[in-house]
């Protein structure tokens, strides 16, 4: 079965540097999708950066980048020059196809603190 | 605006009452989708639905229902058998060929 694991529950930065937050999955498929997304104290979940697995290239997003590592099966978000706007929950999740259907599998989060 | 809605935002129930969430897009998407929220647990996916008048149960569907009679709709009933329904509830949808879903502001339900 597919899970995707956070392991750092909480992480803080300081504003203006660089922090990484940390994935990894377990997968038998070849193709798929991983993502990242945010969910700030509102709680609105927002997409922050996709990658499909088929691409060698690391996805990027302005401040925001990748380093997908397949064989691996790591998949760790960079947030470079960190903004107090920043701090939120973040969650890493895997795109599954099951039956012709697609599912979704999430991480249990990291919450990042950015230190003013 | 193209986007999703959740209503209401907070809502209160007393044990043994049913409630339903409601869940409206206007993306024109085909794929929909209800995920719990719980402290330490991430998301947790109860119901999706591919097409109208079709749906399937997550992973944790004991206790929920959904209805998908229009593409733009797909309200979720907590039933008085969910034992413990006191959660964070979001609502998301999916077009294809695109991979990424797109989630709605949620629904914060307690149980009184």
């Amino acid at each position: 079965a597919q899970t995707v694991t956070q392991s750092q529950p909480e992480m803080s930065v300081q504003e203006a540097e660089t922090v990484t937050l940390s994935c990894t999955y377990d997968t038998s498929e070849s193709d798929y999708y991983l993502f990242w997304y945010k969910q700030p104290p509102s709680r609105q979940m927002i997409l922050v950066i996709r990658q499909e697995a088929y691409k060698q290239q690391n996805a990027t997003e302005n401040r925001f980048s990748v380093n997908f590592q397949k064989a691996a099966k790591s998949f760790s978000l960079k947030i470079s020059d960190s903004q107090l706007g920043d701090a939120a929950m973040y969650f890493c999740a895997y795109r599954r196809q099951d039956s012709g259907t697609y599912k979704y599998i999430f991480g249990t989060g990291t919450r990042l603190k950015v230190l003013a | 605006d193209g986007g999703i809605t959740q209503s209401p935002k907070y809502l209160f129930r007393k044990e043994g009452q049913n409630v339903t969430l409601s869940c409206e897009q206007n993306l024109n998407h085909d794929a929909m989708y209800w995920y719990r929220q719980d402290p330490g647990q991430g998301l947790r996916l109860i119901y999706y639905s591919q097409i109208v008048n079709d749906f399937q149960k997550g992973d944790i569907a004991e206790g929920y229902s959904v209805s998908r009679e229009k593409k733009e709709s797909f309200p979720l009933t907590v039933t008085s058998a969910q034992k413990n329904p006191t959660a964070f509830y979001l609502c998301a949808s999916k077009s294809h060929p695109y991979n990424e879903q797109f989630f709605g502001p949620g629904t914060r339900l307690t149980v009184l």
